[in-house]
């Protein structure tokens, strides 16, 4: 089964508030990226974390990667229009290297 | 550079039939992977390359063959389609193993009656 799960399944946003999707793993990662993708179109890499508890962050967004390496979330602050899409969070497990495994994804839709 | 092409965009097939859908990268890049999207499901993985000559099974291998001839091109086949297979196909690159930043390509939208 899916080890990889991802919470909120939706989110209904007005523009300009902030939100958080989460990312979490049964197992724990090597590695944690996150991608976007618009309505029609396809997966488009954001961002890679690697070490325990890192934090990046990409103008509204912030990455973390949690301390035990099992969780990860993506905060947007001042959500904008341009932010509606699917955000997927993947992973890998030391003892499944070449195989990248995708969470479900958050389906954000933002409200003017 | 075009990235990751596929094709074709669109295909209806029926049940029992064959087909390969193309995937192809000039980006040199070493890993190549097949996943397939269905609605509440994400991204699954159905099979992967880590060079020329090598390939392995994802989450979901059954009913689908690849092979890896050169670098650039990574098919893949429908032995005998199902309506089980309906789905978006998307083809990925990345420069050496999963662990890199994954390449998208457009995907293939395939619906089996």
């Amino acid at each position: 089964g899916q080890q990889v799960m991802q919470i909120p399944q939706y989110q209904h946003v007005q523009e300009g508030e902030d939100f958080t999707t989460y990312c979490n793993s049964s197992t724990t990662l090597s590695n944690i990226q996150w991608y976007k993708q618009r309505p029609g179109g396809h997966p488009v890499f954001l961002i890679q974390l690697v070490k325990s508890g890192e934090v990046k962050k990409q103008k509204r967004l912030t990455f973390q990667f949690g301390e035990a390496k099992k969780n990860s979330s993506l905060h947007i602050t001042a959500t904008q229009t341009t932010d509606v899409g699917t955000y997927f969070c993947a992973g890998m497990t030391t003892d499944s290297w070449g195989k990248l495994q995708f969470g479900a994804g958050t389906q954000v839709v933002v409200t003017p | 550079n075009a990235g990751v092409t596929q094709t074709p965009k669109f295909q209806v097939l029926k049940t029992g039939q064959s087909m390969t859908l193309q995937c192809a990268q000039d980006m040199n890049h070493e890993y190549m992977s097949w996943y397939r999207q269905d609605p509440g499901m994400g991204l699954r993985l159905i099979h992967y390359s880590v060079g020329a000559g090598i390939t392995d099974q994802g989450e979901v291998p059954n009913g689908y063959n690849v092979s890896r001839s050169t670098t650039e091109d990574f098919p893949l086949r429908l032995l005998s389609a199902a309506p089980s297979q309906t789905s978006v196909y998307f083809c990925a690159s990345s420069y050496s193993d999963s662990a890199d930043t994954q390449y998208f390509g457009p995907g293939t939208r395939l619906t089996v009656l």
